[in-house]
């Protein structure tokens, strides 16, 4: 049974550019949820998804957007990236009652 | 303000001796609550959950916690320390129908 996969594993953008990140949640689970983690910190809340919807979000600009499927899978999109924007970006998934399954993370880097 | 305190920055402990991890929360109710561990690089494992019911909660990898209503605490120990368990640990808080918030992370090293 597959975990949460994450694509891509790294990514190098330069300032200014647009990224997507890709989630693929665990069978069963029905909520995504992201995180930034800033070298040396721990995760911080980005957004939640379910049935399509965002559902909760954290202390993020709008330049964080996402989006869920049908199929319950997400995307994650920054646009105007900035050197801060550089840290691991965690998918997490689950479903009522359970703890959040998290994928291994993209590691993106803005130059 | 609703939050996850991990007082610990770094700990070392010798192999073989036993560890406590500490974490406090600040929520009005009980939240549901977490540890997870993360290797470098990595994402991020469950290594155990507590929802409700006893306070005494058994994990993977040989590690328990223990809830503590009184002192809004749920620290996460270990009996005798093995090398492998070298990581960041996060305790984790979720008040129910709401997100997942972590503390800042306690770093382990395990000496020989």
């Amino acid at each position: 049974d597959a975990g949460v996969t994450q694509s891509p594993t790294h990514l190098i953008k330069t300032r200014g550019q647009q990224v997507t990140l890709r989630c693929s949640p665990k069978s069963g689970h029905d909520t995504v949820s992201w995180y930034q983690q800033a070298l040396g910190q721990g995760p911080q809340f980005i957004f939640q998804y379910y049935e399509e919807e965002e559902r909760q979000r954290g202390n993020f600009p709008d330049r964080f957007s996402g989006h869920q499927f049908p199929n319950y899978s997400s995307e994650l999109n920054v646009n105007a990236l900035l050197l801060g924007d550089s840290a691991l970006y965690l998918c997490a998934s689950s479903r009522p009652r359970s703890g959040y399954t998290f994928g291994s993370g993209t590691r993106l880097t803005v130059v | 303000a609703q939050s996850v305190t991990q007082p610990d920055i770094h700990i070392t402990v010798s192999e073989g001796a036993s560890l406590e991890l500490r974490c406090n929360y600040s929520y009005g109710a009980t939240p549901y609550l977490f540890w997870y561990v993360q290797s470098p690089g990595q994402g991020l494992q469950l290594l155990l959950k507590y929802f409700s019911g006893d306070t005494l909660v058994q994990g993977i990898k040989g590690f328990e916690a223990e809830f503590k209503r009184s002192q809004s605490s749920f620290n996460l120990r270990k009996p005798s320390v093995h090398w492998s368990d070298a990581a960041e640990y996060f305790c984790a808080a979720r008040p129910p129908r709401n997100k997942l918030v972590f503390g800042a992370g306690t770093i382990l090293r395990v000496k020989s």
